[in-house]
């Protein structure tokens, strides 16, 4: 079944700063990477997706980009501020409607 | 994107009692998903809830233990039978909506003593 490994588990940022979190995937079938943002005390929300027929996407300040040869999508939050602390998910979808997710990571923003 | 509710939102039991969460949505949705949180971790798909006929359970979870009922396209209960402290957990349901994307609850936190 699929695999997906996410990196960093924890990442401390400066205000306005740029913060980049990296997923492999491998099932090679995959065709759509979701990321989402979860908050303390709420369920995850999807925060932007991107399908495997498009190498970027953005929104405002997050960006999310796929590379399907290297097996490997990346979220990039710009300009981050305080609310963007949370820990963010990235996930994949080998077809169907299961999907996989990867382990998490906790992003801190120090005012 | 869909609505989704779920209750309760947090409950502390004791081991050996069983507690049903349920999720109601409010747009008629065919995938529904009920996944597992546990502390400091990543989401596990428990099962998916099936309208009309029995969940398709993950491998590690089975029916005995986590009895799901599906009896309409907005609604969906999860139970957590013989409660332990290892099931401590947040219980989150999810739904497919649109093309591919999927949508979560607010979860429900629960505590076992």
């Amino acid at each position: 079944g699929e695999n997906v490994e996410q990196h960093p588990s924890t990442l401390s940022v400066q205000e306005g700063d740029s913060a980049v979190i990296k997923c492999t995937y491998s099932d090679s079938a995959s065709n759509y990477f979701p990321w989402y943002k979860q908050e303390l005390g709420k369920g995850p929300q999807l925060i932007i997706d991107i399908r495997s027929n498009v190498g970027e996407k953005k929104d405002q300040r997050i960006a999310v980009t796929l590379n399907k040869t290297a097996k490997h999508f990346s979220l990039h939050i710009t300009e981050t501020q305080p609310e963007d602390s949370a820990v963010y998910f990235c996930a994949a979808l080998p077809g169907g409607n299961k999907l996989t997710f990867g382990g998490g990571t906790r992003v801190l923003v120090k005012p | 994107s869909a609505v989704i509710s779920q209750k309760p939102s947090r409950d502390i039991c004791q081991r050996g009692t069983s507690l049903t969460i349920q999720c109601q949505v409010d747009s008629q949705v065919t995938m529904m998903f009920w996944y597992r949180q546990q502390p400091g971790q990543s989401l596990t798909l428990i099962a998916t809830a099936n309208q009309g006929s029995e969940a398709t359970y993950e491998s590690g979870f089975v029916i005995d233990k986590f009895p799901i009922s599906r009896p309409n396209l907005t609604f969906s209960t999860l139970t957590v039978s013989n409660m332990s402290p290892e099931d401590s957990s947040i219980y989150l349901c999810s739904v497919a909506a649109g093309v591919d994307e999927q949508y979560f609850g607010p979860g429900t936190r629960l505590t076992v003593t």
